[in-house]
């Protein structure tokens, strides 16, 4: 069966903690993405990888960091830089640059 | 940077009317592409347009391009319940990977 899946589903931490979030694909496709959707707002790109071991900052990076070392897998880690972290967060990937993303289930971080 | 709006932001309807939603781009896009995301879910892909003036239909859902390729459009004829959601476009982000997203049209059904 497959898909983009995203771990956990909701996640609580404390100010100053750094999290990571999971995103984990099995359709075979070179992008992923990192979006960040606000209540009543649209989804703002935080960075995006077109290949392994190789990202790129989006529109809102500032306080974000991710790795690719697998194709299959792309986490973000939220850092305590990030000043307004609490968002839902989605993960998305594609099987052709600039092309239909698909995107996971999604991560609720509050942040108190 | 690029921008693309949205309107309307929220549109209540009866069940059985029909819906519009429009995008505006402040620069000419090589494509523009439309989701829907239902209450507490995630965005899922409905479509591509890439053609000046393209028209697209997916069963009671009709998409348009504009001829300038900076608007497009959304129609839903004769809503149902299972419509209910918030349908964003999207952009290119200009010469980058990524997508450029417009704030979404709620859609609320009355029924």
């Amino acid at each position: 069966d497959g898909g983009i899946t995203q771990s956990p589903k909701y996640l609580f931490r404390k100010e100053g903690q750094n999290v990571t979030l999971s995103c984990e694909q099995n359709l075979n496709h070179d992008a992923m993405y990192w979006y960040r959707q606000d209540p009543g707002q649209g989804l703002r790109l935080i960075y995006y990888s077109q290949i392994v071991n190789d990202f790129q900052k989006g529109d809102i990076a500032e306080g974000y960091s991710v790795s690719r070392e697998k194709k299959e897998s792309f986490p973000l880690t939220v850092t305590s830089a990030q000043k307004n972290p609490t968002a839902f967060y989605l993960c998305a990937s594609s099987p052709a640059l600039q092309g239909a993303k698909y995107f996971g289930p999604g991560t609720r971080l509050t942040v108190t | 940077g690029q921008q693309v709006m949205q309107i309307p932001q929220y549109q209540h309807v009866q069940e059985g009317e029909d819906f519009t939603t429009y995008c505006n781009s402040s620069t000419t896009l090589s494509n523009i592409q439309w989701y829907k995301q239902r209450p507490g879910g995630h965005p899922v892909f409905l479509i591509q347009l890439v053609k000046s003036g393209e028209v697209k239909k997916q069963k009671r859902l009709t998409f348009q391009f504009g001829e300038a390729k900076k608007n497009s459009s959304l129609h839903i004829t004769a809503t149902q319940t299972t419509d209910v959601g918030t349908y964003f476009c999207a952009g290119p982000r200009g010469g980058a990977d990524g997508l450029t997203f417009g704030k979404g049209t709620h859609l609320i059904i009355q029924p």
